[in-house]
């Protein structure tokens, strides 16, 4: 089993529409987790951190489920520009290397 | 503020020759990291970093490959006698290392080497 999965998708969906990403992580013990997003053939970009309490940023919200290991974002009201390449990240203890997962592909059409 | 940068852009190579691979951090991060992307595929952790020291390199292939972060100058990730199969893209992500479990990680806009 992989440690961090995704759904590679693609994702395609109208402008205006909600869509949600999930992602599982298998070690209980991650501390952090991250949401990135990559454009094609650029770096990965912070998109936001996933607190255990769950957090918003404009159209976009994370979620933290540490009893059933999975993290969760949710785009609302998606725009042409949130077309790309979500990627789910979770930390290890001590050494803060990031594990991502393959990435979410998401392309909103107009 | 300059952000992580990381030279050549693009580098080709013929099977046997070496790579080099530079990054500079951002100013003030002393903690560098170093990942792998192959075509299609997700990034994937190779090394780790601090000034002087290897911290973690679980994810670096043991021949061939080689890295270091100096106390002067930039992390370099070394690949000698490179194959086929080490066309990638090599990002390069700097951390201060000292705010906690959620600092986050910058990154470079990567290194894409082909071999021929």
């Amino acid at each position: 089993r992989k440690e961090v999965e995704q759904d590679p998708g693609p994702f395609n969906v109208p402008e205006g529409a909600t869509v949600a990403f999930n992602c599982t992580y298998s070690n209980s013990a991650s501390q952090s987790f991250f949401w990135y997003r990559q454009d094609c053939r650029k770096e990965p970009k912070l998109l936001m951190s996933v607190y255990s309490s769950g957090n918003e940023d404009g159209r976009f919200t994370a979620q933290l489920n540490r009893a059933s290991q999975y993290i969760s974002l949710l785009i609302r009201d998606s725009k042409l520009s949130d077309s790309a390449t979500y990627l789910c990240v979770v930390t290890s203890t001590g050494t803060y290397k990031y594990i991502f997962g393959t990435g979410t592909r998401l392309k909103v059409l107009a | 503020n300059a952000g992580v940068m990381q030279n050549p852009r693009h580098l080709v190579r013929r099977r046997g020759q070496e790579a080099r691979l530079r990054c500079s951090p951002v100013k003030g991060h002393s903690h560098v990291y170093w990942y792998r992307q192959l075509p299609e595929e997700g990034l994937k952790f190779m090394v780790y970093l601090q000034k002087e020291n290897i911290i973690d390199e679980s994810g670096m292939p043991k021949e061939r490959f080689s890295a270091e972060f100096p106390k002067e100058g930039p992390s370099i990730l070394r690949i000698q006698q490179v194959v086929r199969g080490d066309s990638a893209a090599y990002f390069c992500a700097s951390m201060r290392g000292d705010r906690g479990l959620q600092e986050t990680q910058y990154f470079g806009p990567g290194t894409r080497l082909l071999v021929l």
